[in-house]
């Protein structure tokens, strides 16, 4: 059972468009998630991460839109650059009981074009 | 501040054999998760513990193992490998658990030929 759907599985944009991946999970405990960035030979890095308290994160060109009621929340990357390609993944997580452990998404290739 | 620190970065094992692969987390950091990530799963929780403790364990078999010593650091050991226990073996540390930032190691590359 995926708890959390990550799509695109890929994605191609232009130098200066906008990224958006976006993930839908499906455990209403979830209180928390992050987005990782991820080079190749490389572990994941935290990007940035969101609590359902709020609808909207936003650091630097990276912004987390969250909505509750469809489960679902998506990553945008604006002005997207070359050093922006990477794999990127979503996550889930709920504080204490049985899942502290982190949810990922199948994760989402980015490539930028110059 | 040190980061998430894996060793060794690669592995080269034959099946049947058994490894051990060991992560020191971020100082003052009391949780380490361990995950597989492979092209095929993605990324996989394996095990989480906390103060020595096994706090959490995901859907592996037996042959994964670890633990955890008092000074944080945590070492994974997996027994009679197999060809599909090839994969990166991600170490992830937090101050309490997941459910806050956790910062992932470089991974160990284990190849199982």
């Amino acid at each position: 059972q995926q708890q959390v759907k990550q799509s695109p599985q890929s994605l191609i944009v232009q130098k200066g468009g906008i990224s958006i991946i976006n993930c839908a999970y499906e455990n209403t405990a979830f209180d928390y998630f992050p987005w990782y960035q991820q080079f190749p030979g490389k572990g994941p890095a935290l990007l940035i991460a969101i609590r359902p308290d709020v609808s909207e994160k936003k650091e630097g060109r990276f912004t987390i839109s969250f909505n509750k009621s469809a489960k679902q929340f998506s990553l945008h990357i604006m002005d997207s650059q070359p050093g922006d390609s990477a794999t990127y993944f979503c996550a889930a997580s709920s504080y204490g009981g049985s899942q502290g452990n982190l949810i990922f998404g199948k994760g989402t290739k980015l490539s930028v074009k110059p | 501040k040190a980061g998430v620190t894996q060793t060794p970065r690669y592995l080269i094992k034959t099946r049947g054999q058994q490894v051990t692969l060991s992560c020191s987390p971020i100082s003052g950091h009391r949780s380490v998760s361990w995950y597989q990530q492979t092209p095929g799963q993605g990324l996989q929780f394996l095990f989480e513990y906390f103060s020595e403790t096994q706090r959490n364990k995901g859907n592996f078999p037996g042959r994964f193992s670890g633990r955890q010593f008092s000074n944080s650091r945590s070492e994974m050991n997996v027994s009679t490998l197999e060809l599909g226990d090839s994969a990166l073996y991600l170490c992830a540390s937090s101050v309490v658990d997941s459910n806050t930032e956790a910062f992932f190691g470089q991974g160990t590359r284990l190849t199982v030929v």
